[in-house]
C-alpha cells in the first residue's frame, strides 16, 4: 500500500530556482528517506532522516521533518538542468518484527528544470 | 557500500508463459532485500521483500511469487504471465530498518 504521497505530482521551474516537493504519510516511522529515479532507471539514495530529527541539508538539499503533522519536504536550491528527475519519499515504519523492514514509497514529483 | 545486479534489463513475454527475474547483491551479508513494481509514471508497489534465507512476506495478493534460495539471491517469479504484469521491476536491498535501499537498474517487463 502507498504510504508516502508526494506533493505537487509534477514541479516545472527555470534553472537556478529552488525546488520545493512534499511528502505526507500516515502512520508512525523510524525513518522518511528521499530518493530521485531518472527516467527508466533504478532509484539512489538522497537523504534520510530520522524520526527524532527536524532538519538535515546534504550539498544542496535539504529535509525537513514534522512527525506531528507527518510531513517532510525536499528543497533543492539553484537548481540545474541535471537534477531533472522524478523525486520519491519513503517511510520506514516504526516497531519490531519482520514488518519494520518495510520500505514504502509515495508516487513521487516529477520535476523539470529547464535551461 | 552494496551493489545490485538485476537481469535482464528489458523482456517481452507472450501471456501464459512462466517468469524468471533475478536479482544478486554485492557488498553486503544478510541484507533485507526488496521486490518492487513501477507502473508507467507512477509509484513503487512493495510487492514482495525478505529478512532472510527462505523468509518472504508479501504485500499484495498476485501473480507472482518471491524466492530467496541464497543469502544475497532473490528471485521473482511467474507461472504464468497476465497482461497486467507489464511494469518496471525493481530489486532494492537494505543491510536494516533504518538505513537506505540500494536499487537495481530494473527489468522493463513487457506482457504481449
Amino acid at each position: 500500500s502507498q504510504q508516502g504521497e508526494e506533493d505537487p505530482q509534477a514541479l516545472s521551474i527555470q534553472e537556478g530556482e529552488n525546488a520545493t516537493m512534499n511528502c505526507s504519510y500516515k502512520t508512525s516511522i523510524n525513518n522518511l528517506q528521499w530518493y530521485r529515479q531518472n527516467s527508466g532507471r533504478g532509484l539512489v539514495h538522497l537523504i534520510l532522516i530520522r524520526s527524532n530529527e527536524r532538519e538535515k541539508h546534504s550539498g544542496r538539499l535539504r529535509v525537513t521533518l514534522d512527525t506531528s503533522k507527518k510531513s517532510s519536504s525536499l528543497l533543492i536550491t539553484a537548481s540545474r538542468a541535471a537534477d531533472t528527475a522524478s523525486y520519491f519519499c519513503a517511510t520506514a515504519p516504526l516497531g519490531s518484527g519482520a514488518g519494520s523492514y518495510q520500505l514504502t514509497f509515495g508516487k513521487g514529483t516529477k520535476l523539470s528544470v529547464i535551461p | 557500500s552494496q551493489t545490485i545486479h538485476q537481469w535482464p534489463a528489458t523482456l517481452v513475454q507472450p501471456v501464459g508463459s512462466p517468469l524468471s527475474l533475478e536479482c544478486t547483491v554485492e557488498g553486503t551479508s544478510n541484507p533485507n532485500l526488496y521486490w518492487y513494481r513501477q507502473a508507467a509514471g507512477r509509484g513503487l508497489q512493495l510487492l514482495f521483500y525478505s529478512v532472510g534465507i527462505g523468509q518472504i512476506s508479501s504485500e499484495v495478493p498476485q501473480n507472482l511469487s518471491a524466492s530467496r534460495p541464497q543469502d544475497r539471491q532473490f528471485i521473482l517469479s511467474s507461472k504464468k504471465l497476465l497482461l497486467s504484469d507489464s511494469g518496471f521491476y525493481l530489486c532494492a536491498s537494505r543491510t536494516g530498518h533504518g538505513t537506505e535501499a540500494f536499487f537495481g537498474q530494473g527489468t522493463r517487463l513487457t506482457v504481449v
